[in-house]
C-alpha cells in the first residue's frame, strides 16, 4: 500500500538533546513537508522540499533541520536550539511542489520534551 | 496576509442531520481550496479539494463548494453518521509572488451522536 510512514509515533527527549524524527513515502511524489500542530493553532509549516537534495524553510524553521538526499526520505532533527519543541509533528508529501498540489498526510509524531 | 477562519469550533449533531461546516478565508486570489479530516492523535486525511476554477466537489456523502468572490468554502455532509466525528480542516493554497503558501484553519471538531 502505498502512503507516508512517520517513525516513531512516541517520542520523549531531554532538554538540551537532539532528535530525529523520519518520514518516508513510497508514493512517488517529489514535494514533502513538515508541519508543527500545536493544540488550539492552525498547521504551522516548518521546512519543504520541492525536489531532491534542495530544500526551503518554512514560517518557523529556527531550531529544526532537515536533509533529503533520497526521494523518498525527509528526515526531520530538532535540534536543542528549538525553544518549546513539545508539539505534534506531521509529514506530507504531493505529487507537485508549491503548495498547489493534493496533500497526502503521515499519521504523526508526538514529542514531547522532558 | 491570508486567514483561513473556521467557526464554531466545535458541533454536536444527532446522527442523521444534514450539515454544514464553514471555512471562510480573506484573500479571494487563491489556487485551490483543500478539505481534511483528522482523528485524535493521528494524522490528516484529504477528503476533497475544490481548483479555484471549480465551483464544487463531491466524494460520496460530502460536497464540497467554493466561492472565491465571498472568500467562503463550506463542506455539506449528508445522513450524519458516529463514525463522521472528527476534527475537519480547510486549507488555502495561493500565490504569493514568485513563491506560492498553504494556509491552514484551525479546524471543526464535530461530534455525531448516536
Amino acid at each position: 500500500d502505498g502512503g507516508i510512514t512517520q517513525s516513531p509515533k512516541y517520542l520523549f527527549r531531554k532538554e538540551g538533546q537532539n532528535v530525529t524524527l523520519s518520514c518516508e513515502q513510497n508514493l512517488n511524489h517529489d514535494a514533502m513537508y513538515w508541519y508543527r500542530q500545536d493544540p488550539g493553532q492552525g498547521l504551522r509549516l516548518i521546512y519543504y522540499s520541492q525536489i531532491v537534495n534542495d530544500f526551503q524553510k518554512g514560517d518557523i524553521a529556527e531550531g529544526y533541520s532537515v536533509s533529503r538526499e533520497k526521494k523518498e526520505s525527509f528526515p526531520l532533527t530538532v535540534t536543542s536550539a528549538q525553544k518549546n519543541p513539545t508539539a505534534f509533528y506531521l509529514c506530507a508529501s504531493s505529487w507537485t511542489g508549491g503548495h498547489t498540489g493534493e496533500l497526502f498526510f503521515g499519521e504523526g509524531s508526538r514529542l514531547t520534551v522532558l | 496576509k491570508q486567514e483561513v477562519t473556521q467557526i464554531p469550533a466545535a458541533l454536536s449533531v444527532p446522527e442523521g442531520e444534514n450539515l454544514v461546516l464553514n471555512c471562510s478565508f480573506t484573500d479571494s486570489a487563491i489556487y485551490n481550496l483543500q478539505w481534511f479530516r483528522q482523528d485524535p492523535g493521528k494524522g490528516l486525511t484529504s477528503l476533497l479539494l475544490i481548483q479555484s476554477s471549480q465551483r464544487e466537489q463531491t466524494s460520496g456523502r460530502l460536497n464540497a463548494s467554493l466561492d472565491k468572490s465571498s472568500g467562503r468554502s463550506t463542506l455539506y455532509i449528508a445522513a450524519s453518521q458516529p463514525g463522521d466525528s472528527a476534527t475537519y480542516l480547510c486549507a488555502v493554497s495561493e500565490y504569493t509572488g514568485a513563491n506560492s503558501k498553504l494556509t491552514f484553519g484551525k479546524g471543526i471538531t464535530l461530534s455525531v451522536r448516536p
